[in-house]
This record gives structure tokens, C-alpha cells and sequence, in this order.
């Protein structure tokens, strides 16, 4: 099956610093995704990005399919923005990254 | 609101008991899905049903079973072969394969 990369595992952000999360792909994919979990356990679909770019308020994505990666910002970061992130690719079922757990301090 | 529905929320399950997990969803979706997540670790599917009475295996089906009898339904059940089954269970459903996954708030089940 397809191997999805996320890095780092885990990073600690002072509030208002900006982040890159990148993940990682062994193979041609139909569908990329980047997901939030909060502390809860609620996956919050952020992105649909299988190439491109694509921006949402302080977080964006670039998906650069032919070199089998992609690029999560985070900017201006804030604590609400702690969980894991998850990045979740598919070609014939959907493969999901180990995950960066962000921690964000006041 | 359309959205997918999981529960319960909590469940304890004794040794050799089979459990149900339910997943509703009201999206007129047709493809759902069910994850495992263990601690500290991503996603693993364990089945997947992209039609009505049809579904597949994901990558850890074993002791696990499922139905799609209704297409807004996708209970998963327990059952006591899964030798290790205490973890985090998130369904999820798409309008197809291709296409962006909404997920519902998960089942935490724990071996009591």
C-alpha cells in the first residue's frame, strides 16, 4: 500500500509564530487530504487538495502531486490551533500519516 | 444539520462479548467507512462500503464485521476473535471514493 509521511511528529509553537507540516507519499494518488484532531478525538476535514493551492483564513496547503508532497502553513498560530494534524492520501482507499501533534503555547 | 452520528460515545466491553458500534449519517452519502485509531498512531481502516449491501476489507478487518443494509447505516460489531480491541473508532463517509471525508465524534471502546 501507499506510505504517507507526515513531519516532524511533534512541534511546540509559541502563539503567533508560524509552522510548515509537510507530508510526504510513496505513490501517484487521487485525493489528498489534511485533517485536525482536535483534543476531543474530532476530525475536522481542513483541506481537499490533490494538487495546488488552497488557502483558508490562517492555514493553507500546497500539494505538489508529481513530487509526492504536501505542504501544510499554519500562520499567526493561536492555541486553539493544538491537536494533531493528520494528512490522508487515496488511490483505492483512503491511507492516513502517523500525524503532527502541535502544541501551541499562550 | 446533516452529519454523521456515532454512538455510543463510551463503551466497555467484557472479555468474549461481541459489541455494535452505529454510524448514521443524513448526508446522502454513499461511500462509509471505519477507522481504529490507537494512541499516539494515525488511522487504520478496517472496512469500507462504497454501495449499499456491499463492502470491502480495509487493512485490519480481522475480528471485526460489518452490514450496509441502508445507505445512511454502518454498524461495525466487535466481535471476541479481535484479541486486542480496546482503541478510539471513527467512522467517517464520503460522496464517493474521490471526495472529501466527513467524520463523526468516534466510539471510544475499552476491555473491561
Amino acid at each position: 500500500g501507499i506510505q504517507v509521511e507526515q513531519s516532524p511528529p511533534d512541534l511546540i509553537l509559541q502563539e503567533g509564530a508560524n509552522s510548515t507540516l509537510r507530508c510526504n507519499f510513496s505513490d501517484s494518488v487521487n485525493n489528498l487530504q489534511w485533517f485536525h484532531q482536535n483534543p476531543w478525538g474530532q476530525l475536522i476535514n481542513l483541506f481537499y487538495i490533490p494538487s495546488g493551492t488552497k488557502q483558508n483564513g490562517r492555514l493553507s496547503a500546497t500539494t505538489v502531486a508529481t513530487e509526492r508532497y504536501s505542504l501544510l502553513y499554519i500562520s499567526s498560530s493561536q492555541t486553539t490551533d493544538s491537536g494533531v494534524y493528520f494528512c490522508a492520501v487515496e488511490r483505492h482507499k483512503l491511507s492516513f500519516g502517523a500525524g503532527t501533534t502541535v502544541t501551541v503555547r499562550a | 444539520d446533516g452529519g454523521i452520528t456515532q454512538s455510543p460515545k463510551y463503551l466497555f466491553r467484557k472479555e468474549g462479548q461481541n459489541v455494535t458500534l452505529s454510524c448514521e449519517q443524513n448526508l446522502n452519502h454513499d461511500a462509509m467507512y471505519w477507522y481504529r485509531q490507537d494512541p499516539g498512531q494515525g488511522l487504520r481502516l478496517i472496512y469500507y462500503s462504497q454501495i449499499v449491501n456491499d463492502f470491502q476489507k480495509g487493512d485490519i478487518a480481522e475480528g471485526y464485521s460489518v452490514s450496509r443494509e441502508k445507505k445512511e447505516s454502518f454498524p461495525l460489531t466487535v466481535t471476541s476473535a479481535q484479541k486486542n480491541p480496546t482503541a478510539f473508532y471513527l467512522c467517517a463517509s464520503s460522496i464517493g471514493t474521490s471526495s472529501a471525508g466527513i467524520f463523526g465524534q468516534g466510539t471510544r471502546l475499552t476491555v473491561v
